[in-house]
């Protein structure tokens, strides 16, 4: 059973540019979250997707969006990248199965110069 | 606002000492309480989940209780050894708050031989 995957793993990118970050949950989850977790800090949320709309989001800019596809998986987007969005980004999935509990994926590390 | 606070922020310990990491949170209308293990540049792995109805939970040498009225929770860790060096970190998903879990800053861990 394969647990929670991130793609990719690392990114470089400059100031001003887009990104897309990529989770696949865990098989029979059907809710995606994602957290930024700066240097040093706790994850922050971002938002939650469940039946491919944003549940519920966190206190973010509207530079940070997101989707969810019909098979679950779930992308992010960052445009007009800062320096201060450099993190590493995680993404957990959940499932009414599993009630509240989430998984974590690896984690995408991005670097913004 | 939810706030989770971790105690101390680092800790080093030799191999084989008892140790107590603190977490504490403001507010105390939450479903659960999740501690995690992180290692460096990684993702986060669950270790212990604690329903608000429950008071502690127990998985091999780590001990993790719940003080829901007074808004802590610890976690033990028995007879540590160098493999569990890591950073651990405390969340809770509060009702109301939907499902998105709020972090603690984390408590750096480093047991030495």
């Amino acid at each position: 059973d394969a647990g929670v995957t991130q793609s990719p793993t690392h990114l470089i990118k400059t100031r001003g540019q887009q990104v897309t970050l990529r989770c696949s949950p865990k098989s029979g989850h059907d809710t995606v979250s994602w957290y930024q977790q700066a240097l040093g800090q706790g994850p922050q949320f971002i938002f939650q997707y469940y039946e491919e709309e944003e549940r519920q989001r966190g206190n973010f800019p509207d530079r940070f969006s997101g989707h969810q596809f019909p098979n679950y998986s779930s992308e992010l987007n960052v445009n007009a990248l800062l320096l201060g969005d450099s993190a590493l980004y995680l993404c957990a999935s959940s499932g009414t199965s599993g009630g509240l509990t989430q998984y974590f994926g690896p984690g995408t590390r991005l670097l913004v110069l | 606002k939810q706030e989770v606070t971790q105690i101390p922020a680092a800790l080093s310990v030799p191999e084989g000492e008892n140790l107590v990491l603190n977490c504490s949170f403001t507010d105390s209308a939450i479903y659960n309480l999740q501690w995690f293990r992180q290692d460096p540049g990684k993702g986060l792995t669950s270790l212990l989940l604690i329903q608000s109805s429950q008071r502690e939970q127990t998985s091999g040498r780590l001990n993790a209780s719940l003080d829901k009225s007074s808004g802590r929770s610890t976690l033990y860790i028995a007879a540590s050894q160098p493999g569990d060096s890591a950073t651990y970190l405390c969340a809770v998903i509060s009702t109301g708050g939907g499902n998105k879990l709020t972090f603690g800053t984390g408590t750096q861990l480093k047991v030495e031989l």
